[in-house]
């Protein structure tokens, strides 16, 4: 079964330390796997998509195979960052499996 | 341009009674999905909708969830005889082609409580 494991509810980090967001999947083939966000009182929008291999905000999250991750990184937290965050995968091609959410708080 | 908008943006209503959720997605966008984001459960894929093909309605967690769209626009999202553990945020997004992935857009969404 296609599924995605955020192993953190809760995460809080100070600023200016790195931050790290656990995502695990189950997928047989080649995953497509994408962060989302949820800053508060905002929608929920993409943050980044592993096949584009961007920087966002400087967020990265590098897919590793054979841990079946897509950890998603930032080396110096801001207090901007406070927000929630999912990791999805894709199934089929549109539908999106998404992990339970970690709630990242930056503190002063 | 406008986004997706969803209606209401809160609902509470009494266990048993019928709901229906609105969703208009941005114009020109020929999927539209319904998720819906529960406390403790995450994201969960209800339906989808792709143009004239018959929808996916894999996500939906009993029959007493359907869904309409109606003119390839606006979609309801209709609960029948609420139950408790259906309160949650029903969460609409759109997105612009079917044939391949395309950047889902979301809505605000809906605040259900059922009491």
């Amino acid at each position: 079964a296609q599924r995605v494991t955020q192993p953190e509810k809760l995460l809080s980090v100070f600023k200016g330390a790195p931050v790290e967001l656990k995502c695990n999947y189950s997928y047989s083939g080649s995953p497509e796997l994408f962060w989302y966000v949820q800053y508060s009182r905002q929608r929920l929008q993409l943050l980044l998509r592993h096949i584009s291999r961007e920087s966002i905000k400087g967020f990265t999250a590098d897919l590793n195979k054979g841990e079946t991750s897509f950890h998603l990184k930032k080396p110096f937290a801001q207090e901007e960052d406070s927000a929630m965050y999912y990791c999805a995968l894709l199934r089929g091609a549109q539908k999106l499996v998404f992990g339970q959410g970690t709630r990242l708080t930056i503190n002063p | 341009g406008a986004g997706v908008s969803q209606s209401p943006s809160n609902k509470v209503t009494e266990k048993g009674k019928d709901v229906e959720l609105r969703c208009d997605p941005i114009s020109g966008h020929t999927a539209l999905y319904w998720y819906r984001q529960s406390l403790g459960q995450g994201l969960e894929f209800l339906i989808y909708f792709q143009g004239n093909s018959a929808p996916d309605k894999s996500g939906l967690p009993s029959d007493r969830f359907s869904a309409e769209r109606t003119g390839g626009s606006v979609s309801t999202l209709t609960i029948q005889r609420t139950q408790q553990e259906d309160s949650a945020v029903y969460l609409c997004a759109s997105s612009s082609t079917g044939g391949g992935y395309s950047e889902q857009f979301f809505g605000p969404g809906t605040r259900l409580t059922v009491l």
